[in-house]
């Protein structure tokens, strides 16, 4: 079945440091790919997401490219704030899967001053 | 507030009860689903419904849990004779009917322990 693998964390940064947070996945079909982010004391919420391969997706100075021929969507961010500091989670829909999103475990990262 | 609210917030059960939680999704919404979240995890599927229809089902979930959207509006989810490893995060979420390309909206989530 289809599943996302990312980068186990935590990553800790200083301010303004370059960010990469590795995403693969596995899917049959053509899924749409996802990043969601948990900000501390809130809810999940969608930062960005590509529909089809190349495609890009940007969102708060992140961004990600789906990219079919590694499978994989890596975040990035070429400057990191403390603000920053939050889960963020892989995820993709669709192809034979469904309609349900499946997730990655998580990255947790930390940003410091 | 018109996001994707869950009650209770945090419940505390002895082994052996039953609980339910219950989500109200965005109103425009037909799609509704159920995760669970354990710490250090992502969510984890549980099922889906389009409408009132319960869609697909997680084979992992065990038949102690079961969910309803009786009129397609809100939904609850039931775990009957909890055990403690039945203790995490239940998300719900919501969406439009996009296919595979929608965002999905997420409540804070229902916390539970069994002791």
């Amino acid at each position: 079945g289809n599943s996302v693998t990312q980068m186990e964390g935590p990553v800790t940064l200083s301010e303004e440091a370059f960010l990469t947070i590795n995403c693969t996945y596995t899917a049959t079909g053509y899924p749409s790919l996802f990043w969601y982010v948990q900000y501390p004391g809130e809810g999940l919420q969608l930062l960005l997401k590509a529909t089809k391969a190349d495609d890009k997706g940007s969102n708060k100075g992140f961004e990600a490219t789906y990219r079919k021929e590694t499978t994989s969507f890596h975040l990035e961010k070429g400057s990191v704030q403390v603000s920053d500091s939050a889960v963020y989670f892989c995820a993709l829909r669709g192809g034979t899967g469904g309609f349900k999103t499946i997730f990655g475990a998580g990255t947790r990262l930390f940003v410091k001053a | 507030d018109t996001g994707v609210s869950q009650d209770p917030r945090h419940k505390i059960t002895k082994r052996g009860q039953n609980v339910t939680f219950r989500c109200d999704p965005i109103s425009e919404h037909n799609r509704l689903y159920w995760y669970r979240q354990t710490l250090g995890q992502g969510p984890e599927f549980l099922t889906y419904f389009q409408n009132e229809a319960q869609l697909e089902k997680s084979r992992l979930l065990s038949d102690r849990f079961s969910a309803e959207r009786p009129k397609g509006s809100f939904s609850t989810l039931e775990i009957q004779r909890t055990e403690q490893g039945d203790s995490a995060m239940y998300l719900c979420a919501s969406m439009t009917s996009e296919g595979a390309t929608g965002e999905l909206f997420f409540g804070e989530g229902s916390r539970l322990t069994v002791l």
